[in-house]
């Protein structure tokens, strides 16, 4: 039961080089979203998606694509990556239309470092 | 105002103690509430969920008050394993949001032998 998977989970980039963190669940969850995590800051939502070519900008979009075009995946992109953009990443799913948190799963983060 | 505050501590207390950690949430419109853990260098767990009547959950008794806005987190006789950040969490459906998760900055607790 793999439930969520990130890669990677270490990287290094230069100031203005391009990648993407890779998210997958196999739990046929409708709900996906990406957070970034910064010392005294807590987490804060990037992008999110509801379904399968539904996406939505949370509260930092900036800098930030995504695209859904499956279930499983939702990769988040840096086009032109800042040190601004140094954080932890976190992607989560869960099933959409539910309020419950108690069926949100998280990845085991990806550390990003812009130098 | 932060939709969501948390006195970051951190709390140093000893084993054994009774700690209680409390948060405040903006908007009235909130509708779920939650306390995740979070260790060092890894995800968010879900600890508990957080009932009007208020919940128990062996050491762990979480209580709300809609009226004043307003969560806590008790925990008795700790145990070092309890050192962690504790993160108060808020589901709020309003406009756009689709139910998402609105993140308290956390608490740290470390309990020491």
């Amino acid at each position: 039961n793999a439930g969520v998977t990130q890669t990677p989970k270490f990287q290094v980039l230069k100031t203005g080089q391009s990648m993407t963190l890779q998210c997958a669940q196999d739990m046929n969850h409708e709900y996906m979203s990406w957070y970034r995590q910064d010392p005294g800051m807590g987490l804060r939502l990037i992008h999110y998606s509801v379904g399968a070519g539904i996406t939505d900008q949370g509260e930092v979009p900036n800098g930030y694509n995504v695209s859904r075009s499956t279930t499983e995946d939702f990769p988040l992109r840096l086009l032109s990556a800042a040190p601004s953009q140094t954080s932890v990443y976190f992607c989560a799913s869960r099933p959409h239309g539910r309020a419950s948190g108690n069926t949100i799963y998280f990845g085991e983060g990806s550390w990003l470092t812009v130098v | 105002r932060k939709e969501v505050e948390q006195d970051p501590g951190p709390f140093n207390v000893p084993e054994g103690a009774t700690v209680a950690f409390n948060c405040t949430y903006s908007n009235s419109a909130s509708q779920s509430f939650f306390w995740y853990r979070q260790d060092c260098r890894k995800e968010p767990k879900l600890l508990m969920s957080v009932y009007s009547s208020g919940n128990e959950d062996g050491r762990f008794t979480a209580q709300l008050n809609r009226a004043s806005q307003y969560i806590s987190l008790l925990i008795r006789d700790s145990k070092l394993s309890d050192s962690a950040t504790y993160l108060c969490v808020v589901i709020t459906n309003y406009g756009g949001s689709q139910g998402n998760l609105i993140f308290g900055k956390g608490t740290k607790l470390s309990v020491k032998p």
